[in-house]
């Protein structure tokens, strides 16, 4: 079964604008990972968080993570056409080894 | 996708047939996962390796079966392939540097369609 799931399922927006996605689980969490597919290749790592952090930022990505809510969100600023694809969050439950279990992802088209 | 390859890139089998997909790394990294990405379902883990000749089930291993016999190479079988199999496989890998910090690197992926 499906451990996270991924809101919207489909966004688009204008480049230059901020895309904001979120990613709610079920179960106690290691750590939850974001990770970016262009079309027609593999997932490609974009950051993660740790289950004792809250926020965390890499460039233009800005990720918060709320356990009591089992939610987090991914911002994207400033989007560009590249940043065309769909983003997947993936949790380690607690007691889960290192196995990840993925959302079912949401499509992000930023156009020009 | 550096370090990592997956073959063949494409293949089209038909109903009943063994079909058998390579994962090759150069990363010498000791976990090695096997994914299916279905419309809808995201990506579900088949099966995983944790070292050489060592092996366990994940989320979908019915119908698949796999192998591990060299550090850099994992090897998945559908034992008789049927149209249910239709997808797209990944292979990814990891250094297993623990659950709180561990991630994953993905493979090109095999498309494979079961007639």
């Amino acid at each position: 079964s499906q451990q996270g799931e991924e809101d919207p399922q489909a966004l688009s927006i204008q480049e230059g604008e901020n895309a904001t996605m979120n990613c709610s689980y079920k179960t106690s969490i290691n750590n939850l990972q974001w990770y970016r597919q262009n079309s027609g290749r593999g997932l490609v790592h974009l950051i993660l968080i740790r289950s004792n952090e809250r926020e965390k930022h890499s460039g233009r990505l800005r990720v918060t993570l709320d356990t009591s809510k089992k939610s987090s969100s991914l911002l994207i600023t400033a989007s560009r056409a590249a940043d065309t694809a769909s983003y997947f969050c993936a949790t380690v439950p607690t007691g889960g080894g290192n196995k990840l279990t993925f959302g079912t992802g949401t499509q992000l088209k930023v156009e020009l | 996708d550096a370090g990592i390859t997956q073959s063949p890139r494409h293949k089209v089998t038909e109903t009943g047939t063994p079909v058998t997909l390579r994962c090759h790394q150069t990363e010498n990294h000791r976990y090695m996962y096997w994914y299916r990405q279905d419309p809808g379902h995201g990506l579900r883990l088949i099966h995983y390796s944790y070292g050489v000749k060592d092996t366990d089930k994940g989320e979908v291993s019915d119908g698949y079966s796999v192998s591990r016999s060299k550090t850099e190479d994992f090897l998945l079988t559908l034992e008789s392939a049927t149209s249910s199999q239709t997808s797209v496989y990944f292979c990814a890998i990891s250094d297993g540097r623990g659950p709180v910090t561990d991630t994953q690197y993905f493979g090109p992926g095999t498309r494979l369609t079961v007639l």
